[in-house]
């Protein structure tokens, strides 16, 4: 069975730092991209970024609000895809997805809830 | 950037009737590869999206045959042939062909 858990959200102050991770299973990982999105409170979803898997190079693509401050990596061995986000301003504030992508953003998780507050 | 025009935001709807859901692209969703990226998901109250429909017109693993997806190029529709009541949320198109990726606004059924 295909799963992906999504960890590490919490209430973080702008302008720090955060780090989420996705654990998959379930499916050969290298063999995949996966994919971040993310939900402000009561509203609609918003594509946040995207890693290849290895055959093309694990490159990544970003969402231009993001571009420069969050960071996407996966650890293949570990099937784990990380969010690194940095620089944390308040608009940042959502439920954040991940999603394996195969063709499509066809399995994903709960979500965990990042809150940035002071 | 793609934006996508999901219509109606609103769809209230008499169970067992059939609902219709619309989106339109501002420019073409065929990829370079010649497929076309655009995809339906589903989210009911409280829970993840999930993937409904995929390449315009493909039902994911495990969703009903009530729904189905149509369209080309710009145009693109989900229609639910008889809805039940499970089929309460907000209903997202999101294009995958083109970086950044985006999503219409939602649209929201419910039970009249």
């Amino acid at each position: 069975e295909v799963q992906v858990v999504e960890s590490g959200g919490g209430l973080v102050q702008p302008g720090r730092s955060l780090r989420l991770s996705c654990t998959a299973s379930g499916f050969t990982f290298g063999d995949f991209a996966m994919s971040w999105f993310r939900q402000a409170p009561g509203k609609g979803l918003e594509w946040v970024g995207f890693i290849r898997g290895k055959r093309y190079g694990g490159t990544t693509e970003y969402a231009a609000s993001v571009k420069g401050r969050f960071t996407i990596s996966r650890d293949d061995s570990r099937t784990i895809a990380y969010l690194q986000m940095n620089s944390l301003k308040t608009e940042d504030t959502a439920v954040y997805y991940c999603s394996r992508f195969g063709g499509s953003p066809d399995y994903w998780g709960q979500g965990t809830l990042v809150t940035v507050s002071s | 950037d793609v934006v996508m025009t999901q219509t109606p935001l609103s769809s209230p709807v008499t169970l067992g009737q059939p609902a219709s859901i619309s989106c339109r692209s501002s420019q073409s969703l065929v990829h370079s590869d010649g497929d076309t990226y655009f995809n339906w998901l589903q989210q009911r109250p409280g829970q993840p999206p999930r993937l409904l429909i995929y390449k315009i017109s493909n039902r994911f693993s495990g969703v009903p045959d009530r729904f189905s997806g149509s369209g080309a190029g710009t145009d693109f529709t989900l229609k639910i042939s008889r809805v039940e009541a499970e089929d309460v949320g907000v209903y997202y198109c999101i294009q995958s062909s083109h970086f950044p990726w985006t999503f219409g606004k939602g649209t929201k059924v419910e039970i009249k």
